[in-house]
């Protein structure tokens, strides 16, 4: 069973801090990552995408990929309260033969404090 | 672009009845997907779909049947409506990259 692997959080930083939101993954195959964030009551959003290891910015957001370590890392610089929310990692997977095909963890409670 | 779209927005259904959830997306993706999301889980496939006239099962399918005659419209169809199928479910399309856009999603409780 190939599994993505979230702490559940509640993940709580105060309003100008760096929130470390964590994955790890199971399939050694997976050779894209993404972030999607997701309001309450909203459908997912998907906020960054990382496909090679290292580290990719995009504004506030940052992903690091470790494929040797099987691990996944999104950083948001100077959370502000607009950034509470979960946030899903999600790994793809050969699942009947697509390589489109998702696993999604169950995702991380963000909480950014005023 | 409207992107992915799903009707209705909200669902209440008896036990037994049966319903069908419309997806469709206007990005001529051949890509589409049906997941459920049970509160404090993550997102579960039941099916998924590599193009028209082809349609394959995820991880979660019974209960559940799909089609797809056309690259826009994905349906999936609950025939007999059982309380475990209370979820919210999304539907979703993937991009060149493998970006996966969802829909708004529908919420169906089953009393």
């Amino acid at each position: 069973q190939k599994e993505v692997e979230q702490n559940s959080g509640p993940l709580s930083v105060p309003e100008g801090a760096i929130a470390s939101l964590n994955c790890t993954y199971s399939d050694r195959g997976s050779q894209s990552f993404f972030w999607y964030r997701q309001y309450s009551g909203k459908s997912p959003e998907l906020i960054m995408s990382i496909y090679s290891n290292g580290d990719k910015e995009d504004g506030r957001f940052t992903a690091q990929l470790n494929k040797a370590s099987q691990y996944v890392s999104l950083l948001i610089r100077d959370s502000q309260p607009s950034d509470s929310a979960t946030y899903l990692c999600a790994v793809n997977s050969e699942y009947g033969g697509s390589q489109g095909n998702l696993i999604f963890g169950k995702g991380t409670k963000l909480s950014v404090k005023p | 672009n409207a992107g992915v779209t799903q009707t209705p927005k909200f669902r209440i259904l008896k036990i037994g009845q049966s319903m069908t959830l419309q997806c469709t997306q206007d990005m001529n993706h051949n890509y589409m997907y049906w997941y459920r999301q049970d509160p404090g889980m993550g997102l579960k496939l039941i099916y998924y779909s590599v193009g028209a006239g082809i349609t394959d099962k995820g991880e979660v399918p019974n209960g559940y049947n799909v089609s797809r005659s056309t690259t826009e419209d994905f349906p999936l169809r609950l025939e007999l409506a059982a309380p475990s199928q209370t979820s919210v479910y999304f539907c979703a399309s993937i991009g060149q990259a493998y970006e996966q856009y969802f829909g708004p999603g529908t919420r169906l409780t089953v009393t």
